[in-house]
């Protein structure tokens, strides 16, 4: 069964601050990834995906996707108190309808 | 854009009761999720479904039922519910033939039993 860690499971950063957040996935075929965000009492929303080894930026948010090393990580520049809330990754081989989310990490960004 | 609708927004039951959830999608999204996320906790799938009548078991379907008469709709069935048991059960599609890892959420069904 596909697999996938993130950490860490919480994280504390001031206002300004570049945050990293990491997942490992455990099956190389993978093939589609996605970043989402989900503030408190809120649904998860999607932020980003990808599916070819390499970065994506979109704002003060970039992904990135190592398949060699089975790794998907999101960066926030300049985080914002507004970037608090729990960030879960999701992964998926191409044709499989059942995406294998992480366990989430949980983001707090102070002033 | 598309958006997608849960009911009840807050449902509390009795130990034992039978409850329903209802999601409806206007996406046009052939596949659809049922996952229960317990407070500040990851997702896990009970039930997916990859078209209207399809029904595929997820990771936590003991305990629950489903169902998917048509192409926007999915219902969750709670067949016996359990005390203590506070979870939100979110909904959600996919596009078809897509990135399946990208999913598009509803707003939840918040449970708690009594």
């Amino acid at each position: 069964q596909q697999k996938v860690q993130q950490s860490p499971e919480s994280l504390i950063v001031p206002e300004g601050a570049m945050t990293s957040l990491n997942c490992t996935f455990s099956d190389s075929a993978s093939q589609y990834f996605a970043w989402y965000r989900q503030h408190s009492g809120k649904a998860p929303k999607a932020l980003m995906s990808i599916f070819s080894n390499g970065e994506k930026e979109e704002g003060r948010f970039t992904i990135h996707l190592n398949k060699a090393s089975l790794h998907f990580s999101l960066h926030i520049r300049d985080s914002q108190p507004s970037d608090s809330a729990l960030y879960l990754c999701a992964q998926t081989s191409g044709g499989n309808y059942k995406p294998t989310f992480g366990k989430g990490t949980s983001l707090v960004v102070h002033p | 854009g598309g958006i997608i609708t849960q009911t009840p927004k807050f449902l509390i039951g009795q130990e034992g009761q039978k409850l329903t959830l209802k999601c409806q999608q206007n996406f046009n999204h052939d596949t659809m999720y049922w996952y229960r996320q317990d407070s500040g906790k990851g997702l896990r799938l009970i039930y997916y479904s990859i078209t209207e009548n399809d029904l595929q078991k997820g990771d936590l379907s003991e305990g629950y039922d489903a169902s998917r008469e048509k192409k926007s709709s999915f219902s969750l069935t709670v067949t016996s519910a359990q005390k203590n048991e506070m979870a939100v059960f979110l909904c959600a599609s996919s596009r078809t033939g897509g990135n399946y890892a990208e999913q598009f959420f509803g707003p939840g069904t918040r449970l708690t039993v009594l």
